[in-house]
Protein backbone atom coordinates (compact mmCIF):
# COMPACT_ATOMS: atom_id res chain seq x y z
CA UNK A 1 0.00 0.00 0.00
CA UNK A 2 1.52 3.27 -0.76
CA UNK A 3 1.89 5.26 2.33
CA UNK A 4 2.08 9.01 2.67
CA UNK A 5 3.13 10.14 5.69
CA UNK A 6 3.54 13.64 7.46
CA UNK A 7 5.49 14.69 10.08
CA UNK A 8 3.22 15.95 12.83
CA UNK A 9 -0.35 15.57 13.33
CA UNK A 10 -1.03 18.82 15.81
CA UNK A 11 1.47 21.21 15.77
CA UNK A 12 1.34 24.45 18.08
CA UNK A 13 3.60 27.31 16.80
CA UNK A 14 4.07 31.51 17.59
CA UNK A 15 3.66 34.30 15.38
CA UNK A 16 6.73 35.05 13.39
CA UNK A 17 8.11 31.48 13.95
CA UNK A 18 9.54 29.78 10.93
CA UNK A 19 7.81 26.54 10.34
CA UNK A 20 8.23 23.55 8.21
CA UNK A 21 5.74 20.95 7.57
CA UNK A 22 7.15 17.61 6.61
CA UNK A 23 5.80 14.82 4.08
CA UNK A 24 7.13 11.92 2.81
CA UNK A 25 6.02 9.26 0.09
CA UNK A 26 7.22 5.73 -0.18
CA UNK A 27 5.84 4.63 -3.57
CA UNK A 28 8.19 6.77 -5.95
CA UNK A 29 5.88 9.02 -6.83
CA UNK A 30 6.68 12.04 -9.23
CA UNK A 31 4.23 14.41 -8.23
CA UNK A 32 3.49 15.66 -4.49
CA UNK A 33 0.99 18.06 -3.28
CA UNK A 34 0.38 20.69 -0.30
CA UNK A 35 -3.30 21.41 0.45
CA UNK A 36 -4.95 23.62 2.93
CA UNK A 37 -8.31 22.85 4.77
CA UNK A 38 -10.58 25.25 6.31
CA UNK A 39 -14.47 24.64 7.05
CA UNK A 40 -16.72 25.80 4.21
CA UNK A 41 -13.74 26.50 1.69
CA UNK A 42 -13.02 22.57 1.32
CA UNK A 43 -9.34 21.41 -0.11
CA UNK A 44 -7.22 24.74 -1.87
CA UNK A 45 -4.09 24.02 -3.22
CA UNK A 46 -1.06 25.77 -2.15
CA UNK A 47 1.96 24.41 -4.14
CA UNK A 48 2.95 21.25 -6.00
CA UNK A 49 6.00 19.56 -7.25
CA UNK A 50 5.99 17.78 -10.60
CA UNK A 51 9.24 16.19 -10.01
CA UNK A 52 12.53 16.29 -7.82
CA UNK A 53 13.47 20.70 -7.23
CA UNK A 54 10.53 21.65 -9.42
CA UNK A 55 7.38 23.00 -8.41
CA UNK A 56 4.57 25.40 -9.57
CA UNK A 57 2.45 27.79 -7.53
CA UNK A 58 -1.04 26.34 -6.30
CA UNK A 59 -4.42 28.84 -5.94
CA UNK A 60 -2.82 30.61 -2.79
CA UNK A 61 0.74 30.35 -2.79
CA UNK A 62 1.39 33.49 -0.29
CA UNK A 63 2.76 33.02 2.71
CA UNK A 64 4.45 29.70 2.11
CA UNK A 65 7.43 28.50 -0.09
CA UNK A 66 8.16 24.62 -0.54
CA UNK A 67 11.34 22.10 -0.66
CA UNK A 68 11.60 18.93 -2.80
CA UNK A 69 15.37 18.34 -2.45
CA UNK A 70 14.77 14.40 -3.11
CA UNK A 71 11.39 12.75 -4.38
CA UNK A 72 10.54 11.34 -1.85
CA UNK A 73 10.27 14.28 0.35
CA UNK A 74 7.87 17.23 -0.08
CA UNK A 75 8.21 20.09 2.73
CA UNK A 76 6.46 22.61 3.33
CA UNK A 77 7.85 25.94 4.82
CA UNK A 78 5.88 29.04 5.89
CA UNK A 79 8.74 31.91 6.29
CA UNK A 80 6.40 33.97 9.03
CA UNK A 81 3.90 32.17 10.53
CA UNK A 82 0.44 34.51 10.78
CA UNK A 83 -2.68 33.26 13.00
CA UNK A 84 -4.40 33.35 9.56
CA UNK A 85 -2.09 30.40 8.75
CA UNK A 86 -4.38 28.21 11.37
CA UNK A 87 -5.73 25.50 9.36
CA UNK A 88 -5.30 21.88 8.28
CA UNK A 89 -2.54 20.84 5.91
CA UNK A 90 -2.67 17.99 4.06
CA UNK A 91 -0.43 16.38 1.50
CA UNK A 92 -0.67 14.14 -1.00
CA UNK A 93 1.25 12.45 -3.92
CA UNK A 94 0.63 10.78 -7.11
CA UNK A 95 1.58 8.51 -9.78
CA UNK A 96 2.11 10.43 -13.50
CA UNK A 97 1.90 7.09 -15.43
CA UNK A 98 -1.25 5.25 -15.44
CA UNK A 99 -3.45 8.34 -17.16
CA UNK A 100 -4.96 11.04 -15.81
CA UNK A 101 -7.98 8.58 -13.44
CA UNK A 102 -4.37 7.87 -11.33
CA UNK A 103 -5.60 8.76 -8.34
CA UNK A 104 -4.01 10.94 -5.32
CA UNK A 105 -2.87 9.61 -1.91
CA UNK A 106 -3.15 11.41 1.02
CA UNK A 107 -1.40 11.67 4.54
CA UNK A 108 -3.49 11.91 7.72
CA UNK A 109 -2.92 15.83 8.05
CA UNK A 110 -0.89 18.33 10.49
CA UNK A 111 -3.55 20.54 12.19
CA UNK A 112 -1.22 23.84 13.01
CA UNK A 113 -2.48 26.61 15.43
CA UNK A 114 -0.72 29.65 15.27
CA UNK A 115 -0.90 31.54 18.22
CA UNK B 1 -11.57 28.63 -14.15
CA UNK B 2 -12.91 25.53 -13.09
CA UNK B 3 -15.00 25.65 -9.55
CA UNK B 4 -16.59 22.60 -8.55
CA UNK B 5 -19.91 23.15 -6.13
CA UNK B 6 -21.33 21.12 -3.25
CA UNK B 7 -24.65 23.06 -2.02
CA UNK B 8 -25.60 20.22 1.08
CA UNK B 9 -22.93 21.47 3.99
CA UNK B 10 -24.26 18.53 5.93
CA UNK B 11 -26.64 15.78 5.53
CA UNK B 12 -27.79 12.63 7.57
CA UNK B 13 -29.29 9.35 6.48
CA UNK B 14 -30.73 6.31 8.61
CA UNK B 15 -28.33 3.20 8.56
CA UNK B 16 -29.67 0.69 5.41
CA UNK B 17 -31.31 3.69 3.70
CA UNK B 18 -29.89 5.57 0.26
CA UNK B 19 -28.60 8.82 0.61
CA UNK B 20 -27.55 11.28 -2.36
CA UNK B 21 -24.55 14.02 -2.13
CA UNK B 22 -24.99 16.17 -4.90
CA UNK B 23 -21.73 18.11 -6.83
CA UNK B 24 -22.24 20.28 -9.71
CA UNK B 25 -19.02 21.74 -11.66
CA UNK B 26 -17.93 24.47 -14.26
CA UNK B 27 -15.86 23.84 -16.89
CA UNK B 28 -15.08 24.83 -20.49
CA UNK B 29 -13.26 21.66 -21.35
CA UNK B 30 -14.20 19.02 -22.73
CA UNK B 31 -12.32 16.06 -21.79
CA UNK B 32 -12.05 15.85 -17.90
CA UNK B 33 -11.92 13.36 -14.83
CA UNK B 34 -14.05 13.44 -11.77
CA UNK B 35 -13.86 12.08 -8.57
CA UNK B 36 -15.19 11.60 -4.84
CA UNK B 37 -13.01 11.44 -2.06
CA UNK B 38 -14.19 10.30 1.57
CA UNK B 39 -12.53 11.78 4.74
CA UNK B 40 -13.77 9.89 7.68
CA UNK B 41 -12.54 11.49 11.14
CA UNK B 42 -8.96 9.95 11.21
CA UNK B 43 -8.82 12.55 8.57
CA UNK B 44 -7.33 10.02 6.14
CA UNK B 45 -8.60 11.16 2.03
CA UNK B 46 -10.13 8.05 0.86
CA UNK B 47 -10.75 7.56 -2.84
CA UNK B 48 -14.22 6.43 -3.31
CA UNK B 49 -15.07 6.63 -6.87
CA UNK B 50 -14.31 7.64 -10.54
CA UNK B 51 -15.49 8.86 -13.85
CA UNK B 52 -14.02 9.83 -17.01
CA UNK B 53 -15.69 12.30 -18.74
CA UNK B 54 -16.03 11.12 -22.06
CA UNK B 55 -17.71 7.98 -20.62
CA UNK B 56 -21.12 7.60 -20.99
CA UNK B 57 -21.93 4.76 -18.24
CA UNK B 58 -21.96 6.04 -14.57
CA UNK B 59 -19.15 4.64 -12.59
CA UNK B 60 -19.88 1.91 -9.82
CA UNK B 61 -17.97 0.57 -7.13
CA UNK B 62 -20.27 -1.88 -5.06
CA UNK B 63 -22.94 -0.02 -2.83
CA UNK B 64 -21.04 3.93 -4.56
CA UNK B 65 -22.76 5.02 -7.70
CA UNK B 66 -22.40 8.34 -9.49
CA UNK B 67 -25.00 10.09 -11.59
CA UNK B 68 -22.75 12.01 -13.88
CA UNK B 69 -25.01 14.13 -16.16
CA UNK B 70 -22.30 15.93 -18.72
CA UNK B 71 -24.70 18.64 -20.21
CA UNK B 72 -25.71 19.84 -16.87
CA UNK B 73 -22.39 19.53 -15.58
CA UNK B 74 -23.53 17.43 -12.56
CA UNK B 75 -21.81 14.33 -10.60
CA UNK B 76 -24.03 13.35 -7.90
CA UNK B 77 -22.74 10.51 -5.60
CA UNK B 78 -25.19 7.82 -4.54
CA UNK B 79 -24.65 5.53 -1.49
CA UNK B 80 -27.15 2.63 -1.07
CA UNK B 81 -27.23 0.78 2.41
CA UNK B 82 -25.89 3.14 4.53
CA UNK B 83 -23.11 2.04 7.00
CA UNK B 84 -22.16 3.71 10.06
CA UNK B 85 -18.15 3.71 8.80
CA UNK B 86 -20.03 5.78 5.68
CA UNK B 87 -20.28 8.61 8.73
CA UNK B 88 -17.73 11.38 7.32
CA UNK B 89 -16.51 14.01 5.05
CA UNK B 90 -17.27 13.81 0.97
CA UNK B 91 -15.28 15.93 -1.45
CA UNK B 92 -16.09 16.23 -4.74
CA UNK B 93 -13.21 16.71 -6.90
CA UNK B 94 -12.33 17.61 -10.54
CA UNK B 95 -9.26 16.50 -12.32
CA UNK B 96 -7.50 19.81 -14.69
CA UNK B 97 -4.18 19.56 -16.55
CA UNK B 98 -1.34 22.62 -15.48
CA UNK B 99 1.08 24.06 -17.64
CA UNK B 100 4.01 21.75 -16.40
CA UNK B 101 1.31 18.63 -17.70
CA UNK B 102 1.16 18.16 -13.96
CA UNK B 103 -2.74 16.97 -13.15
CA UNK B 104 -4.25 18.15 -10.24
CA UNK B 105 -7.22 18.49 -8.31
CA UNK B 106 -10.23 21.02 -7.35
CA UNK B 107 -12.13 20.42 -4.57
CA UNK B 108 -15.72 21.01 -3.44
CA UNK B 109 -16.39 22.42 -0.36
CA UNK B 110 -17.36 18.91 1.25
CA UNK B 111 -20.46 17.47 2.47
CA UNK B 112 -20.64 16.17 6.26
CA UNK B 113 -22.24 13.12 5.99
CA UNK B 114 -23.79 11.26 9.22
CA UNK B 115 -25.00 7.61 9.16
CA UNK B 116 -27.81 7.17 12.14
CA UNK B 117 -28.39 4.09 14.25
Amino acid sequence: DVKVTQSSRYLVKRTGEKVFLECVQDMDHENMFWYRQDPGLGLRLIYFSYDVKMKEKGDIPEGYSVSREKKERFSLILESASTNQTSMYLCASRQTGGGVTTEAFFGQGTRLTVV
Amino acid sequence: AQTVTQSQPEMSVQEAETVTLSCTYDTSENNYYLFWYKQPPSRQMILVIRQEAYKQQNATENRFSVNFQKAAKSFSLKISDSQLGDTAMYFCAFMKGSTSGTYKYIFGTGTRLKVLA
